[in-house]
């Protein structure tokens, strides 16, 4: 399954699927990009992250592609399981800018139907 | 020890009250954050201290106070609130502020001002 993002806020997969959730960002200079998990009654966790030198990220069931062309962000998990059931947001930092202030996209949620 | 944890989880409070939400890390983390979080939308930064000096206040209203003690702990100070100020605050740390990007979440204080 696919996202496109602030059209389609939520996304549905089947078990064992792959899940594809995207992510516009808007500040050309942002230098740094984090998807980070949420957990219904968690905090945000970190999943994966990547530089603007890059534009591709693998970790573990789970790669990020950036693409700076067109400002897009994508996260790619592999064999989605229900525990992947979560709010996933993209945050960049810009490249001039505080490390700290992550500025974070509107969200994604996945939703594993078994 | 890699959790931040807050307390309370539930805070219920009318506009006149006076209570404190309260944050702890174990990581030797310098750097801490207050976010605040609406319902299905994404944090939005709050504060940031870095080696226990408020480096980042994002235009936020007098009525939150933060204080940082220490370099474990962060306190956020609520006194004549709003019921628009009902969200979930969440506490985040990181190794320090610029250059390490990987803020680690609590699980936050679900706020409710009546």
């Amino acid at each position: 399954g696919e996202s496109v993002g602030l059209h389609l806020p939520t996304l549905s997969v089947q078990e064992g699927d792959n899940s594809i959730i995207n992510c516009a960002y808007s500040n050309s200079a942002s230098d740094y990009f984090i998807w980070y998990k949420q957990e219904s009654g968690k905090g945000p966790q970190f999943i994966i992250d990547i530089r603007s030198n890059m534009d591709k990220r693998q970790g573990q069931r789970v790669t990020v592609l950036l693409n700076k062309t067109v400002k897009h962000l994508s996260l790619q998990i592999a064999a989605t399981q229900p525990g992947d059931s979560a709010v996933y947001f993209c945050a960049e930092i810009p490249l001039f800018g505080t490390a700290s202030k992550l500025t974070f996209g509107t969200g994604t949620r996945l939703q594993v139907t078994l | 020890d890699t959790e931040v944890t807050q307390t309370p989880k539930h805070l219920v409070m009318g506009m006149t009250n006076k209570k404190s939400l309260k944050c702890e890390q174990h990581m030797g983390h310098r750097a801490m954050y207050w976010y605040k979080q609406k319902a299905k939308k994404p944090p939005e930064l709050m504060f940031v201290y870095s080696y226990e000096k408020l480096s980042i206040n994002e235009s936020v209203p007098s009525r939150f106070s933060p204080e940082c003690p220490n370099s474990s702990l962060l306190n956020l100070h609520l006194h004549a609130l709003q019921p628009e100020d009902s969200a979930l605050y969440l506490c985040a740390s990181s190794r320090k502020e610029q250059g390490d990007y990987e803020q680690y979440f609590g699980p936050g204080t679900r706020l409710t001002v009546t």
